[in-house]
């Protein structure tokens, strides 16, 4: 499988601030996703990251708050703008052959709203 | 709602002690997918489930997927202190891969 790797691994911001996360895979992939995981909380799709166009967002998530660019079949970043202590959670990006198929995960960003 | 739901939420064992966990689906599913996040780490995928009645086994992991497609379950025999984490069942619903709520093994040695 890929290897995936994610940056910051950590972070803590101040309300209002943007936080932009990496995320590198060592292979071209087809599928790349974006997932939320509050605190002691299951996993939420945020977006898949289209290769070249705009990503396609799951319901209650939007490209305002949320945008996400995908350059090449290698790399993503997703961007978390206008921070709030609401926004503190477990930020990870997947690959996967298909948005049903199984998900290889990175190992996760971070992040805590003051 | 959440369509994918997973019982326990938690579960203390002695280190020995058998575990099992189980995952229903309001919808039949195409597939089951299985993953163990250990604390502080990410989701590693263990296994998938396809076909009606299926079963596979990992070592001390056994993995059952319902003859309906609409449920499956993962039992553990003999826990050890290395199990320790939340295994998360995940199915196709809609047009998404959608998680259930997992659940959280904790071992005393």
């Amino acid at each position: 499988s890929a290897v995936i790797s994610q940056k910051p691994s950590r972070d803590i911001c101040q309300r209002g601030t943007s936080l932009t996360i990496q995320c590198q895979v060592d292979s071209q992939v087809t599928m790349m996703f974006w997932y939320r995981q509050q605190p002691g909380q299951s996993l939420t799709l945020i977006a898949t990251a289209n290769q070249g166009s705009e990503a396609t967002y799951e319901s209650g998530f939007v490209i305002d708050k949320f945008p996400i660019s995908r350059p090449n079949l290698t790399f993503s970043t997703l961007t978390v703008s206008n921070m709030s202590p609401e926004d503190s959670s477990i930020y990870l990006c997947s690959v996967g052959t298909g948005r049903w198929e199984t998900q290889y995960f990175g190992p996760g960003t971070r992040l805590l709203v003051l | 709602g959440q369509q994918v739901m997973q019982i326990p939420q938690y579960q203390h064992v002695q280190e020995g002690e058998d575990f099992t966990t189980y995952c229903n689906s309001s919808t039949t599913l195409s597939n089951i997918q299985w993953y163990k996040q250990r604390p502080g780490g990410h989701p590693v995928f263990l296994i998938q489930l396809v076909k009606s009645g299926e079963v596979k086994k990992q070592k001390r992991l056994t993995f059952q997927f319902g003859e309906a497609k609409k449920n499956s379950s993962l039992h553990i025999t003999a826990t050890q202190t290395t199990d320790v984490g939340t295994y998360f069942c995940a199915g196709p619903v809609g047009n998404m891969l959608t998680f259930g709520g997992g659940t959280r093994l904790m071992v005393k040695p």
